[in-house]
């Protein structure tokens, strides 16, 4: 079974809509990411949390909300979703720096399109 | 974190290595180098990382030169899985967020 998952994997919806993405991890990692990537472009950090009580903004969080739910489940949601917010979300997770390659883990991937 | 500057794309031929180059000449004393790769819109994978030594693991080698101003991934013998988007990314590992910043990178094509 995947480490971290992400659902759903693809999503369709059109301009005003709410939209949530969810993550979970069985990593037990304390640290969760969230990032979007563009076409032909790498991949831009949204928000990120180090445990259940922290929430902090990325580089590009308008637009976006986070819920951190438990220590394993970290969702993203679009309040009002518009067009260019069409992109490919990953979700990561990390272990806290000192451990043996701070490496982050990522999702599969949710390719969302707003129409 | 400090900027990287890396070639936009690569060939290679399978069985033959593949040399990555990359350039940080702004490095901090403090700052790692990481290499991701990412394969058909796939989430991006850990390779490697270094701070001033040589590294290697199984699936590559990075050299990090004397001035740390620059630094090269070695994938030792390319195969078609290989093919990719490879990232070359330096950060510090703080008590803030260990957050990646991702350039364009290298699209490596291995072919036959």
């Amino acid at each position: 079974d995947a480490d971290v998952t992400q659902t759903p994997r693809n999503r369709i919806t059109k301009t005003g809509k709410r939209i949530m993405l969810e993550c979970s991890q069985t990593k037990g990692h304390d640290r969760m990411y969230w990032y979007r990537q563009d076409p032909g472009l790498g991949l831009r950090l949204i928000y990120y949390s180090f445990d259940v009580k922290d929430i902090n903004k990325g580089e590009i969080s308008d637009g976006y909300s986070v819920s951190r739910q438990a220590q394993a489940k970290f969702s993203l949601s679009l309040e009002s979703a518009i067009p260019n917010q069409t992109a490919l979300y990953f979700c990561a997770t990390s272990d806290l720096p000192g451990g043996a390659s701070n490496e982050q883990f990522f999702g599969p991937g949710t390719r969302l399109t707003v129409l | 974190d400090a900027k990287t500057t890396q070639p936009p794309s690569m060939d290679c031929a399978e069985g033959r290595a593949a040399n990555l180059p990359c350039n940080h000449s702004t490095i901090s004393g403090n700052e790692y180098v990481y290499w991701y790769r990412q394969i058909h819109s796939q989430g991006p994978q850990y390779i490697i990382h270094g701070l001033k030594n040589n590294e290697t693991n199984e699936m590559a080698s990075l050299i990090i030169t004397e001035d740390r101003k620059s630094s090269t991934l070695i994938l030792p013998h390319a195969t078609l899985r290989d093919t990719a988007v490879y990232y070359c990314i330096v950060r510090r590992i703080t008590g803030t967020a260990s957050k990646l910043t991702f350039g364009t990178g290298t699209r490596l094509q291995v072919t036959l």
